[in-house]
């Protein structure tokens, strides 16, 4: 299957600062990505669905100040979490399709990101 | 709206018994079914797919899953669970939006 890769698996940053994760399709164009937060022991939740060149479409709740989401190239999307809080420390996971190719979506390893 | 719905949060199997996860969806239309497996701290594998064709899927590392259009069901089988199948398992839908929803999560335990 296709590559998708997340980056940085572990990130520790102080309350307030801002903090970067990227997503990357390897092997194909990511004409849509999607960005999920998952709390411990519980389901992914769909934070935004962005596609390629335009404004991602956020989740109802979802703060789209609060968590930045960039998709400029059809290989890559970043989430930045701004002004960054303890409770926004979770598990981010990034997926990826292609609507050339079928309907899967294909996953990244996901990013830990434990605010301080 | 599409839905899945995972009813046991946990099931736990001795090592060489088989097993069931059950999952249920909602769909208007005919559905993309999914099952992935996640391990602590990892992202999400797929096991398996179900788009259209033969109900019967075969995924990796021995799964199976049955679509069942009259039960809205699509229930994962193994017919000998390893230790190493201890995992969190997800059952995900898409259908017109292409945009996965996934159930809450059956959480595997095996004892040996």
């Amino acid at each position: 299957g296709a590559v998708v890769s997340q980056h940085p698996s572990r990130v520790i940053c102080k309350s307030g600062t801002s903090v970067k994760i990227e997503c990357r399709s390897l092997d194909f164009q990511a004409t849509t990505m999607f960005w999920y937060r998952q709390f411990p022991k519980q389901s992914l939740m769909l934070m935004a669905t962005s596609n390629e060149g335009s404004k991602a479409t956020y989740e109802q709740g979802v703060e789209k100040d609060k968590f930045l989401i960039n998709h400029a190239s059809l290989t890559l999307s970043t989430l930045t979490v701004t002004s960054a809080h303890p409770e926004d420390s979770s598990f981010y996971i990034c997926s990826a399709r292609s609507d050339r190719e079928n309907t899967e979506a294909f996953f990244g390893q996901g990013t830990r990101l434990t605010v301080v | 709206a599409q839905s899945v719905t995972q009813p046991d949060i946990h099931i736990t199997v001795s090592e060489g018994a088989s097993l069931e996860l059950r999952c249920n969806y909602s769909y208007g239309a005919t559905p993309y079914l999914f099952w992935y497996v996640q391990s602590p701290g990892q992202g999400l594998q797929l096991l398996l797919k179900y788009f259209s064709g033969d109900t019967l899927v075969q995924g990796i590392k021995g799964f199976e899953a049955e679509f069942k259009r009259s039960q809205s069901s699509f229930n994962l089988r193994k017919p000998s669970v390893h230790w190493s199948d201890a995992a969190e398992y997800f059952c995900a839908v898409t259908g017109g939006s292409y945009i996965p929803t996934f159930g809450r999560g059956t959480s595997l335990i095996v004892h040996p």
